[in-house]
């Protein structure tokens, strides 16, 4: 059991310039979701998906992009990255019953913007 | 304004001295109460779920009680491996799991 997996583990942009953040878990958890981590807030909902072919927005969603294909997969795309979006990006996921069930976290993308 | 604030910031003990973490929490419908802890440059980890006022759980030196308005992670007898900061969320949507964390508190306990 790998748990949750997110590649790559860090990476650099530049302005204009759009990537794709990797998720995958092999729980077979309904629910996954991103969130991002900026010094002096809590982490923040972006996106997030209750089953393949649903997804919706979190607190943050603007300027960023998600599909769910797969049960396993999330992936968070960066349509046209700004500097505002540098952070650490976190994927999670859970069952979904009742919403009672505690969240994995993956280890983490750190993405710097310039 | 749903909301959720943690105190203190952070804290330094000293090995062996007790203390204890709050989490005030301002939501509507609380659907359960979340502690994490996260090592730097680690995603969080799954403590404990607290889903109703009175509730208590325990795991090794960590102690987590729920109120109607606030929970606190007691941390008996601290040892250095348990410096880290600690997260609390607050799930409260019905029909999806999401969360909303507080800022934390960043714990250093020295030998």
């Amino acid at each position: 059991n790998a748990g949750v997996t997110q590649t790559p583990k860090f990476q650099v942009l530049k302005t204009g310039q759009s990537m794709t953040l990797q998720c995958a878990q092999d729980m077979n958890h309904e629910y996954m979701s991103w969130y991002r981590q900026d010094p002096g807030m809590g982490l923040r909902l972006i996106h997030y998906s209750v089953g393949a072919g649903i997804t919706d927005q979190g607190e943050v969603p603007n300027g960023y992009n998600v599909s769910r294909s797969t049960t396993e997969d999330f992936p968070l795309r960066l349509l046209s990255a700004a500097p505002s979006q540098t952070s650490v990006y976190f994927c999670a996921s859970s069952y979904l019953d009742m919403g009672f069930y505690e969240q994995y976290f993956g280890p983490g993308t750190r993405l710097t913007v310039t | 304004e749903d909301q959720v604030t943690q105190s203190p910031e952070a804290l330094r003990l000293q090995e062996g001295e007790s203390s204890s973490l709050n989490c005030s929490y301002t939501v509507s419908g609380l659907r359960g109460l979340f502690w994490y802890r996260q090592d730097p440059g680690k995603g969080p980890e799954f403590l404990f779920t607290l889903y109703s006022a009175g509730e208590e759980k325990e795991k090794e030196r960590l102690k987590a009680t729920l109120t109607k308005k606030e929970s606190f992670l007691h941390i008996t007898a601290p040892k250095p491996e348990d410096s880290a900061t600690y997260l609390c969320a607050v799930s409260y949507q019905t029909g999806a799991n999401n969360l909303f964390f507080g800022t934390g508190t960043r714990l250093t306990v020295i030998p």
